[in-house]
């Protein structure tokens, strides 16, 4: 497709499972950033790639949290042992390069319960 | 560290009317500066960027910013308001340097009255 796709579109868990995060960006975007909305935080940055390197993980709430990503494409955002506070809309965004417009995608919704 | 502050969070105008939604930020320099539209379950989409140049910067739907460096302001402006805009509004800013990662103001949601 032509724009960032974010799978799962919701994702309902229980308390302390591990959930996995899946983003596409838009096919030759070297920049890839997640963000994570919530009621009492607003949107606030979590990390970046540029090409498969993270170089600023401080964004990470805790250390429950991890991100990867592999071929300079797809990433994924991975949540141990999930916390009521976890919930959240999670986006990812993609850019051509640093410092360049991002372009979302439409996010994915977790619930945990 | 910068930040970004939308002081209104609902605006609610008539179709038809003008609108401004305000936005300042705080930053050493001259950052990179967005203005995102969210609809209802959807992700954000770029309305218009200032990067440098010209201080009034055109975007789409017919939305245009100005760029006001003596106030650290990048108000959002529409001559004449469409139901469709009805939606969320987000104003970012983004440093320079290394990463470039948003830092979004809170939000402003726009209601239009028939």
């Amino acid at each position: 497709g032509a724009g960032v796709s974010q799978s799962p579109s919701n994702k309902v868990t229980e308390k302390g499972k591990d959930v996995e995060l899946r983003c596409d960006p838009i096919s030759g975007h070297t920049a890839l950033y997640w963000y994570r909305q919530s009621l009492g935080q607003g949107l606030e940055f979590l990390i970046y790639f540029q090409g498969n390197s993270a170089p600023d993980k401080s964004g990470l709430p805790s250390d429950r949290f991890s991100a990867e990503r592999t071929g300079g494409s797809v990433s994924t955002l991975t949540i141990q042992r999930t916390q009521q506070e976890d919930s959240a809309v999670y986006l990812c965004a993609s850019s051509w390069d640093l410092g360049q417009p991002q372009h979302f995608g439409d996010g994915t919704r977790l619930s945990i319960l | 560290a910068q930040s970004v502050t939308q002081p209104d969070i609902h605006i609610t105008v008539s179709e038809g009317a003008s609108l401004e939604l305000r936005c300042n930020y705080s930053y050493g320099a001259t950052p990179y500066l967005f203005w995102y539209v969210q609809s209802p379950g959807q992700g954000l989409q770029l309305l218009l960027k200032y990067f440098s140049g010209d201080t009034l910067v055109q975007g789409i739907k017919g939305f245009e910013a100005e760029f006001k460096r003596s106030q650290s302001s990048f108000n959002l402006r529409k001559p004449s308001v469409h139901w469709s805009d009805a939606a969320e509004y987000f104003c970012a800013v983004a440093g320079r340097d290394a990463g470039n990662m948003l830092t979004f103001g809170g939000g402003t949601r726009l209601m239009v009255k028939p």
